[in-house]
């Protein structure tokens, strides 16, 4: 069965140093999500991804934040100067075009745990 | 401000109870997914509810949606000690690119 991919699994990076987390979306998918959660809480959006532009981001997406489709099959998420409060699961989510369905079912990766120390 | 929020957040049970999760908001959502999450691993999805009053059947597992697309609720037949983990419900807009606002998790605990 597909399923969204991830890596690094886990990601243990200083503060003020630069990350890219990577997910390779279902492959017939057309709508791309980031989603984190720390540790205890809720999950929470980031950011969607459609047609080669960010369709909708929180606040959480600020100017440190980027995403981006660099092909066919990879979705990026950058942080560029990482905080001690970045540490989180992020995770990754991809939809299909939904046509006449009408409704967004997101299917999630397992997942990348970065550690800001 | 969206908001889903669910109850109870904690639930221990004895194998073989029945339980039920609710997921509550003010808000009226397109649908809503039922995911359960194990520690350290993503969001697994378990169902997708759409029409209001729709009700959804997975073995064990029934998901009802409100019949005002605000409120779901997840019951449980006869617990198994494999169904322990993290229940999360999330609500979707009505775009097909809409974020998916999730509720704060109901941890089960089914002992043996």
């Amino acid at each position: 069965e597909p399923e969204v991919t991830q890596t690094p699994s886990h990601q243990v990076t200083q503060m003020g140093q630069e990350v890219i987390l990577r997910c390779v979306p279902i492959s017939n998918h057309l709508y791309f999500y980031w989603y984190r959660q720390i540790l205890g809480q809720k999950v929470e959006f980031l950011v969607s991804f459609y047609n080669n532009e960010i369709s909708e981001k929180s606040e959480i997406f600020d100017d440190q934040f980027s995403v981006e489709r660099p092909d066919g099959s990879n979705f990026t998420l950058k942080i560029r100067s990482t905080k001690l409060e970045d540490s989180a699961m992020y995770f990754c989510a991809s939809s299909e075009w939904l046509g006449g369905r009408g409704y967004n079912e997101q299917f999630f990766g397992p997942g990348t745990r970065l550690t800001v120390l | 401000t969206q908001l889903l929020e669910q109850s109870p957040q904690f639930l221990s049970i004895q194998e073989g109870e029945n339980l039920t999760v609710y997921c509550n908001s003010s808000s009226v959502f397109s649908s809503l997914q039922w995911y359960r999450q194990e520690p350290g691993e993503g969001p697994v999805l378990l169902v997708t509810v759409v029409t209001g009053g729709e009700v959804k059947k997975l073995k064990r597992l029934t998901f009802q949606f409100g019949d005002a697309r605000k409120d779901s609720s997840l019951h449980i037949t006869a617990a198994q000690p494999g169904d322990t983990g993290l229940y999360l419900c999330a609500g979707a807009g009505m775009w097909n690119t809409d974020k998916l606002i999730f509720g704060t998790g109901t941890r089960l605990q089914v002992f043996p």
